[in-house]
């Protein structure tokens, strides 16, 4: 099983300001990778796959970037719609994983 | 537009069989995608459950495998989760949703409790 980790487990950001999400697997996963945002009650929602590539309708202000076994998600100019917890997910390998989460919350 | 929706029992006894199924508008199932559950347990992160292809082609998370069963009604557009044995560890909010290259599409998700 690849086990996929990620930091800081919280982070507060003051809005305008960027944030920056780690995630990391315990093998290479390539850049079979993405990024989810959730909010309380309800469904995640993708924000990155390759690593790199925006999900539709995404705003330009999230970026994902990495390969291998190492990766970030980049918030820029936090707006108060971010708030939530973000996930980090391979889908290398038959059986997929996802990380714990990363908390963002408005400073 | 993509939409799923998932539907089945909230309540099921221990001992019992979860059965859900997810409804699909918007595209063929039998469209190049993995049609997958994603569960999360009360105040926890995301667990993988497992998928299946329209040809029938399933995986499963090692941890299920041996009460799981996923299959797919193309005349209904839709697919199905079954669970046996279910215990108290198998409550959660389950959601369907369709991969290709990530989780493009999920449904709302619904909560199913097991208790007696």
């Amino acid at each position: 099983e690849i086990v996929m980790t990620q930091s800081p487990a919280t982070l507060s950001v003051s809005l305008g300001e960027s944030a920056t999400l780690s995630c990391r697997a315990s093998q290479s996963v390539g850049n079979n990778l993405a990024w989810y945002q959730q909010k309380p009650g309800h469904a995640p929602r993708l924000l990155v796959y390759g690593a790199s590539s925006r999900a539709t309708g995404i705003p330009a202000r999230f970026s994902g970037s990495g390969s291998g076994s190492e990766f970030i998600l980049t918030i820029s100019s936090l707006q108060s719609e971010d708030f939530g917890i973000y996930y980090c997910q391979h889908y290398n390998h038959w059986r997929k994983t996802f990380g714990p989460g990363t908390k963002v919350d408005i400073k | 537009q993509v939409q799923l929706q998932e539907s089945g029992p909230g309540l099921v006894k221990p001992s019992g069989t979860l059965s859900l199924t997810c409804a699909v508008s918007g595209v063929s199932i039998s469209s190049p995608n993995w049609w997958t559950w994603v569960r999360q347990s009360p105040g926890k992160g995301l667990e993988w459950v497992g998928e299946i292809y329209h040809g029938g082609t399933t995986y499963y998370n090692p941890s299920l495998e041996s009460r799981i069963t996923i299959s797919v009604d193309k005349s209904k557009n839709q697919f199905s989760l079954n669970l046996s044995s279910v215990t108290a560890a198998d409550s959660a909010v389950y959601y369907c949703a369709r991969q290709f290259h990530g989780f493009h599409s999920w449904g709302q998700g619904t909560l199913v409790t097991v208790s007696s």
